[in-house]
């Protein structure tokens, strides 16, 4: 099956810096990737959808300038976590889509983010 | 927002029993897929059934789908420990293009 790398798995940082997180389609082009939050025992919280080569598409209520989405290439989108505060403190999964709609997803491993 | 919820939110059975998850959601959707996540790990696809499909199989899995009533169903036939995770719906909407999950079902299956 299609792989997705995520990195780093998990991250621990200060209040007040800056975050940056990958994820990467190892054995396909991705068009599309989306960005998901999730705290413990919870479901999926879609954050934004990113489109290389064009701004990301942001969900009601995230904020844009604090979790930064840049979608570079066909195989990599990051997001940054700008300004970190605990209230941040979550799992962060990023998921990408070969070709269009109606293809199936497949979700990186995650990454911890624990902000001290 | 949520899209879709599932139910129930938790379940735990017997090894060699059934398990089924329910899953409803709000608007019309070109496809729904099943995920299941192992504690603090990632998603693995297990699932997806278009909209103008009712059943799809995958080995001990059978996925329905009824437009009309806008919901979803897994069963997990002769359940073993190792199944004991996480099982989500998601719905890519008409239109959208983007998954929204739903609420999700914890199942533990006892050895």
């Amino acid at each position: 099956g299609a792989v997705v790398s995520q990195h780093p798995s998990w991250v621990i940082c200060k209040s007040g810096t800056s975050v940056k997180i990958e994820c990467r389609s190892l054995d396909f082009q991705a068009t599309t990737m989306f960005w998901y939050r999730q705290f413990p025992k919870q479901s999926l919280m879609l954050m934004a959808t990113s489109n290389e080569g064009s701004k990301a598409t942001y969900e009601q209520g995230v904020e844009k300038d604090k979790f930064l989405i840049n979608h570079a290439s066909l195989t990599l989108s990051t997001l940054t976590v700008t300004s970190a505060h605990p209230e941040d403190s979550s799992f962060y999964i990023c998921s990408a889509r070969p070709g269009t709609s109606g293809n199936t997803i497949y979700f990186g491993e995650g990454s911890w983010l624990t902000v001290v | 927002s949520q899209q879709g919820e599932e139910d129930p939110q938790a379940l735990s059975i017997q090894e060699g029993e059934n398990a089924t998850m329910n899953c409803s959601y709000k608007t019309s959707i070109n496809n729904l897929q099943w995920y299941r996540q192992n504690s603090g790990r990632g998603l693995v696809h297990l699932i997806l059934i278009r909209s103008n499909e009712r059943e799809k199989h995958s080995g001990r899995l059978r996925v329905t789908l009824d437009t009309s009533k806008k919901s979803s169903s897994l069963l997990i036939t002769a359940s073993r420990a190792a199944d004991t995770a996480s099982y989500f719906c998601a719905t890519e909407g008409s239109g959208t293009y983007k998954y929204i999950f739903g609420t999700g079902t914890r199942l533990k299956v006892l050895a």
